[in-house]
């Protein structure tokens, strides 16, 4: 049984660009949470993504958003990439609810340069 | 607004030492707790869930307990190992989405 799985591992880019991070979630998950975590830092809720909709989003500027797709998997885009978004960006998958245990991948190391 | 707040920052104790964790949140309002592990450079691992319902789960050597009417939880290592060197995140779940609210963390280390 697959866990969360994130692509690409590392990526690098220049401000102004943008950026699409993947995510499939665990299998018999429905529902994509999105995390920004800085260095040295908690992870920061970005959004959640359920039947290919935003259900609930976190304290970030409209250059974030994101797509569910019908298999359930996830993309976050980032336009306009700014220094300060360099940070790791985790993906967790749940069953809708959310109340149950939610699942974590490796993530996505973003660099900014 | 959540706010969870984690103590200490950081922890070093030899091998087979038993420690404890502190984790405090604003809100008791929360669905659920986590406890979670990360490696350096890595994602995260869960450990623990406490539903709100429950004062304490246990997981082997883990054992975590919540308060919910002091907004606070712990997470208690038994005999400590190498192995166990990692950061410990707790994080709180509240909302219609359950968003998790994470504290800053725990770096461990366990020394031989």
């Amino acid at each position: 049984d697959a866990g969360v799985t994130q692509s690409p591992t590392h990526l690098i880019k220049t401000r102004g660009q943008q950026v699409t991070l993947r995510c499939s979630p665990k299998s018999g998950h429905d529902t994509v949470s999105w995390y920004q975590q800085a260095l040295g830092q908690g992870p920061q809720f970005i959004f959640q993504y359920y039947e290919e909709e935003e259900r609930q989003r976190g304290n970030f500027p409209d250059r974030f958003s994101g797509h569910q797709f019908p298999n359930y998997s996830s993309e976050l885009n980032v336009n306009a990439l700014l220094l300060g978004d360099s940070a790791l960006y985790l993906c967790a998958s749940s069953l809708v609810g959310g109340k149950e245990t939610q699942y974590f991948g490796p993530g996505t190391r973003l660099l900014v340069l | 607004k959540q706010e969870v707040t984690q103590i200490p920052a950081a922890l070093s104790v030899p091998e087979g030492e038993n420690l404890v964790l502190n984790c405090s949140f604003t809100d008791s309002a929360i669905y659920n707790l986590q406890w979670f592990r990360q490696d350096p450079g890595k994602g995260l691992t869960s450990l623990l869930l406490i539903q709100s319902s429950q004062r304490e789960q246990t997981s082997g050597r883990l054992n975590a307990s919540l308060d919910k009417s002091s907004g606070r939880s712990t997470l208690y290592i038994a005999a400590s190992q190498p192995g166990d060197s990692a950061t410990y995140l707790c994080a709180a779940a509240t909302g219609t989405a359950s968003k998790l609210t994470f504290g800053t963390g725990t770096r461990l280390q366990v020394t031989l």
